[in-house]
């Protein structure tokens, strides 16, 4: 069966730090990987979308990775702040249909 | 610009209640996307719409009916109402398949 796997805990960090989130697939061959931001009581918010052709996209302190052959993103907050305290999401594309497949999402919570 | 606007924010029915949530974006997408979020079930899609006069079946349609009345707005309609169907609904929606999505704030549904 097709999975998305994000880590369950929670990621504490301290301030200053990189955290670094992984998403793991399988059974799935996107052609394109995107990346969400959701607030406590509120809709997901877009970061980032990788194309299955490149390896690494940054915006501004954030950076994702996408291994197709190890089927995996990794996606690192630089230089963490509390805001960035938050659930992050992954998500892929269905090839061949409309559809995004998420995952659970990811905490991280950054300590001043 | 609004963006996505999501109404009611909030909404307690009895089983066996009908309802109809409303979706409207304000920034002349093609794509629309209906998701519930579960607790330790991230999100899942219920419906889509490609484009105006479409829409196909997600994930999880069953108990569930959609409208898109015009490029603007698109409806999640629950028929009868069942305990199951206690979730957080987001709508969202996108300019092609491929692009990022906006997502709403949010209708808190329980069902009692």
């Amino acid at each position: 069966s097709q999975k998305i796997e994000q880590n369950s805990e929670a990621l504490n960090i301290q301030e200053g730090k990189t955290a670094t989130l992984t998403c793991n697939y399988t059974n799935y061959s996107p052609a394109y990987l995107q990346w969400y931001r959701q607030d406590p009581g509120r809709g997901p918010v877009f970061l980032l979308l990788i194309r299955e052709n490149e390896k690494e996209k940054r915006k501004e302190r954030l950076k994702v990775t996408f291994d197709t052959t190890l089927k995996q993103s990794l996606f690192h907050i630089t230089a963490s702040q509390p805001a960035d305290s938050a659930t992050y999401l992954c998500a892929l594309d269905m090839r061949g249909n409309n559809r995004l497949a998420f995952g659970k999402g990811n905490q991280v919570v950054v300590i001043p | 610009n609004a963006g996505v606007t999501q109404t009611p924010k909030f909404q307690v029915l009895k089983t066996g209640q009908s309802m109809t949530l409303q979706c409207a974006q304000d920034m002349n997408h093609n794509s629309m996307y209906w998701y519930r979020q579960d607790p330790g079930m991230g999100l899942r899609l219920i419906y889509y719409s490609a484009s105006e006069g479409t829409t196909d079946k997600g994930e999880v349609p069953n108990g569930y009916n959609v409208s898109r009345l015009n490029k603007r707005e698109f409806s999640l309609r629950l028929e009868s109402a069942a305990p199951s169907q206690t979730s957080v609904y987001f709508c969202a929606s996108s300019e092609a398949r491929r692009n990022e999505q906006f997502f709403g704030p949010g209708t808190r549904l329980t069902v009692l």
